[in-house]
């Protein structure tokens, strides 16, 4: 069965680096997600992405955030300068955009020392 | 504001039915999903209602009330792998984002 994979598993960096997060999704889906869960709390949504541009994001994905599906597969979420409230699961998810149900990546878990 | 509540914890037996709640208030509702998360795990999805009534899958149900802002996940037959948190997550959508509430641990006990 296809599925979301996510790399790298776990990223410890220092407070004030730049990290990037990588996403391969299911090779037929059109939409793309980024959400984070902060240990023991909700998921909670950061960005969507289709058709390479931005259709949505939250508050929480404010300047020192980006994405970008630099070729056919991928799918990454860059955070410029990591603050210590940075970390947490982040999970990348994808959907066909014909039917509801989203399909989420196992996960990195950011570390920001 | 977007806001799902749901309860923090159940503790049910092994071969009992439960019942989690949710409750929602958001600016935008298309449809309710629910999700469950093994500790460690990636949300996966179990359910999903865009209308009234009940939706049965296995051994899951989902009922929804959009009148009432609310819905529920019914788990019969418990086992002890159901022992995971359960969130349900509102869409405006079908590729919209999805909010989600605040979680309802599940512990199954013998």
């Amino acid at each position: 069965e296809p599925e979301v994979t996510q790399t790298p598993s776990h990223q410890v960096t220092q407070m004030g680096q730049e990290v990037i997060l990588r996403c391969v999704p299911i090779s037929n889906h059109l939409y793309f997600y980024w959400y984070r869960q902060i240990l023991g709390q909700k998921v909670e949504f950061l960005v969507s992405f289709y058709n390479n541009e931005i259709s949505e994001k939250s508050e929480i994905f404010d300047d020192q955030f980006s994405v970008e599906r630099p070729d056919g597969s991928n799918f990454t979420l860059k955070i410029r300068s990591t603050k210590l409230e940075d970390s947490a699961m982040y999970f990348c998810a994808s959907s066909t955009g014909v039917y509801y149900e989203q399909y989420f990546g196992p996960g990195t878990r950011l570390t920001v020392t | 504001g977007q806001s799902l509540e749901q309860p923090s914890e159940v503790t049910a037996v092994e071969g009992a039915i439960v019942q989690i709640n949710c409750t929602y208030q958001t600016s935008g509702f298309y449809g309710l999903s629910w999700y469950q998360q093994h500790d460690g795990g990636a949300p996966t999805f179990l359910s999903y209602n865009a209308l009234d009534g009940l939706e049965e899958t296995g051994r899951f149900s989902s009922f929804l009330s959009r009148s009432d802002s609310y819905g529920y996940l019914l788990l019969q037959e418990l086992q002890m792998k159901d022992s995971a948190s359960y969130f349900c997550a509102v869409d405006t959508g079908t590729a919209s984002k999805l909010t989600f509430g605040t979680g309802t641990r599940l512990q199954v006990t013998l």
